[in-house]
């Protein structure tokens, strides 16, 4: 059964650091891309990150570009995000996703199959 | 950035009804539109993928069209358990966005 679980979140001032771990099971990690996720209360979802397999290639959204890192351990089966330089509007659950590359007749086609339960990040005084 | 708008944002059904939901992008994107399903304090689940295709496991009273700019998600014989809010996403181009929500709940 494949499983992603977070953890790491908490209770930050402005302008801290956090990392935020994701612990993958029941596939085999090095396959597969990966991605952070976030959802601020009671707001929509944003994508902040993502690793290729290999992490050859990593992007990240420009609201994050500079102050978070994407890193990813396949021999451990973890994934993680460093957050330095920490806003109020960073404030949200960050998800961990898994990534996956569909191919059909008319392309190639990316989605989030599985989804961690989240760890809240809290950037507040 | 892609910017995807639903509509409604919002909306109260009864069960057994069908349910439309419809996703606009603000540039095409072929079928690269995928649809999840969000219930409060969860993860999303995926639903539809690649526009139209259903997920494993999704009971097939979910569907979803469209390409281009315009999508749709289709519940027919609305289900207690699909009061949930479901949001759009396009993976056309980097950053992949998300559509605001649309929450569908009881009449």
């Amino acid at each position: 059964e494949v499983q992603l679980v977070e953890s790491g979140g908490g209770l930050v001032q402005p302008g801290g650091s956090l990392r935020l771990s994701c612990a993958a099971s029941g596939f085999t990690l090095s396959s597969y891309s990966l991605s952070w996720v976030r959802q601020a209360p009671g707001k929509g979802l944003e994508w902040v990150a993502y690793v290729s397999g290999t992490s050859t290639t990593i992007h990240y959204a420009d609201s994050v570009r500079g102050r978070f890192t994407i890193s990813r351990d396949n021999a451990k089966n973890s994934l993680y995000l460093q957050m330095n330089t920490l806003r109020a509007e960073d404030t949200a659950v960050y998800y961990c996703a898994r990534d996956v590359d569909y191919y059909e007749n008319s392309g190639l086609f990316y989605y989030f199959d599985y989804w961690g339960q989240g760890t809240l990040v809290t950037v507040s005084t | 950035d892609i910017r995807l708008t639903q509509s409604p944002s919002s909306l109260s059904a009864s069960v057994g009804d069908r349910v439309t939901i419809t996703c606009r992008a603000s540039q095409t994107i072929g079928s690269s539109l995928n649809w999840y399903q969000q219930k409060p304090g969860k993860a999303p689940k995926l639903l539809i993928f690649a526009a139209s295709n259903l997920q494993i496991g999704v009971p097939s009273r979910f569907s979803g069209s469209g390409s281009g700019t315009d999508f749709t998600l289709t519940i027919t014989n609305l289900q207690p358990e699909d009061f949930a809010t479901y949001h759009c996403q396009q993976s056309s181009t980097l950053p992949w966005t998300f559509g605001q929500g649309t929450k569908v709940d009881i009449k």
